[in-house]
């Protein structure tokens, strides 16, 4: 079954701690990317990744990194998570075949920092 | 660049009833154009998109959308409104010139009543 998997699905830490949120893919996709989604703001993308070892800010980079080692691997970074990011993260992939094409997002990790 | 409005942050129908969800667009050169929705704790998952075929667009579960460049619109519309509608939908719009980064709007949360 073609499908985005995140983990994990839920999770709470405390401001400062680092952690990590993994994304896969097992569409061969070559685009990749992180969103955020906030109430009222919609998604805002974080990161993306046109293919492996190629990535570039989104919308809302600070506080994030990724790393793009695998063509089916895309984690997202938390190196000192704050309150202001706890949200609904979502993982999304798509071919790299331009704007036409559909995203497949995964099904999202709520993270929230205390 | 790319921007999206979607009028209305919730909007309530009754069952049987018309659904219109209003999505407007800027963009400086053609646009692909998409709509998503978000049922409870999922994901987001394709009702359809534009992507410079025939202005009027059908997609999955009854829904539909038609390009409007005049109006710059691109409102999603459904006859007759069932209770597994209510969802939150989001309209995107992405274009060469924003490197095919898919924007999204605020997005809007349909109720329907029984």
């Amino acid at each position: 079954e073609a499908q985005v998997t995140q983990n994990p699905r839920y999770l709470i830490t405390v401001t400062g701690k680092k952690l990590t949120v993994t994304c896969s893919q097992n569409m061969n996709h070559e685009y990749m990317s992180w969103y955020r989604q906030d109430p009222g703001l919609g998604l805002r993308q974080i990161y993306y990744s046109m293919n492996v070892e190629v990535t570039d800010k989104g919308d809302v980079p600070e506080g994030y990194k990724v790393s793009r080692k695998e063509k089916r691997n895309f984690p997202l970074i938390l190196e000192s998570p704050s309150p202001n990011q706890t949200s609904l993260y979502f993982c999304a992939s798509r071919p790299q075949t331009g704007g036409i094409d559909t995203q497949y997002f995964g099904p999202g990790t709520r993270l929230t920092v205390l | 660049a790319q921007s999206v409005t979607q009028l209305g942050s919730h909007v309530s129908v009754s069952e049987g009833a018309l659904v219109l969800l209003r999505c407007n667009y800027s963009s400086s050169v053609p646009p692909y154009l998409f709509w998503y929705v978000q049922y409870p704790n999922q994901g987001l998952q394709l009702l359809l998109k534009y992507t410079s075929a025939a202005t009027l667009v059908k997609g999955i579960n009854g829904f539909e959308a038609e390009f409007k460049k005049s109006e710059t619109s691109f409102h999603l519309t459904k006859p007759s409104a069932h209770m597994s509608d209510a969802a939150e939908y989001f309209c995107a719009v992405s274009a060469i010139t924003g490197g095919f980064k898919t924007i999204f709007g605020a997005g809007t949360r349909l109720f329907v009543k029984a």
